[in-house]
């Protein structure tokens, strides 16, 4: 059965670093999302993309977050100087189109030391 | 905005019982799509079940139904026969159909413990 796949699984860096999560979505999925759950709490949207654009994105997705689809397989999110709370689950999930509910990959954590 | 409330953040039921977790949302839009997704320790988002509003006939999947209540805007999920594989975080979730990206909104989740 396809399915979302998310590496690395588990990744711990310094604060002030940059960081890539990476994600390949099932094959003939049009619609990537992120999503991140912090410690205990619930999970928080934060960027979706469409036909290689951003189709909306959260406050929590500012400047220090970015995506990227460099390839057509893979859908990266970039934070580019971490802090402490970005310390969270990262999930990544794809859709296939406007009917079809969306699979999640297995996650990332991050933490931020 | 959107909102979903999850009232219950814990919940506990015997193997082979039955447990209803609630779920009720806020929104202005006639036509959307509501899930539950299931949260084990392993953290990863697994699709329980989904109902589209549009429909009236509630959503079932073996053991697993709901109880979609539109006027009220509630979106209950009961657990038949429930198994020690069911413990987990249960989380309800809406999605607009109308323009834009479509993202899904969570509630806080309820933890649901088996007990043997």
């Amino acid at each position: 059965e396809p399915e979302v796949t998310q590496t690395p699984s588990h990744q711990v860096t310094q604060m002030g670093q940059e960081v890539i999560l990476r994600c390949v979505p099932i094959s003939n999925h049009l619609y990537f999302y992120w999503y991140r759950q912090i410690l205990g709490q619930k999970v928080e949207f934060l960027v979706s993309f469409y036909n290689n654009e951003i189709s909306e994105k959260s406050e929590i997705f500012d400047d220090q977050f970015s995506v990227e689809r460099p390839d057509g397989s893979n859908f990266t999110l970039k934070i580019r100087s971490t802090k402490l709370e970005d310390s969270a689950m990262y999930f990544c999930a794809s859709r296939e189109d406007r009917d079809t509910e969306a699979f999640f990959g297995q996650g990332t954590r991050l933490t931020v030391v | 905005a959107q909102t979903v409330t999850q009232s219950q953040p814990e919940m506990s039921v015997q193997e082979a019982e039955t447990v209803t977790l609630s779920c009720t949302y806020d929104t202005s839009e006639s036509d959307y799509y509501l899930f539950w997704y299931k949260q084990p320790p392993s953290r990863q988002m697994i699709l329980v079940i989904r109902q589209e509003a549009y429909k009236q006939q509630n959503a079932t999947e073996n053991r697993f139904s709901v109880n979609f209540q539109k006027a009220a805007k509630s979106f209950s999920l009961k657990i038949s026969d429930s198994q020690l594989g069911d413990a987990a975080m249960y989380f309800c979730a809406y999605r607009s159909t109308q323009g834009g990206s479509e993202k899904l909104v969570f509630g806080k989740g309820t933890k649901l413990t088996v007990n043997p």
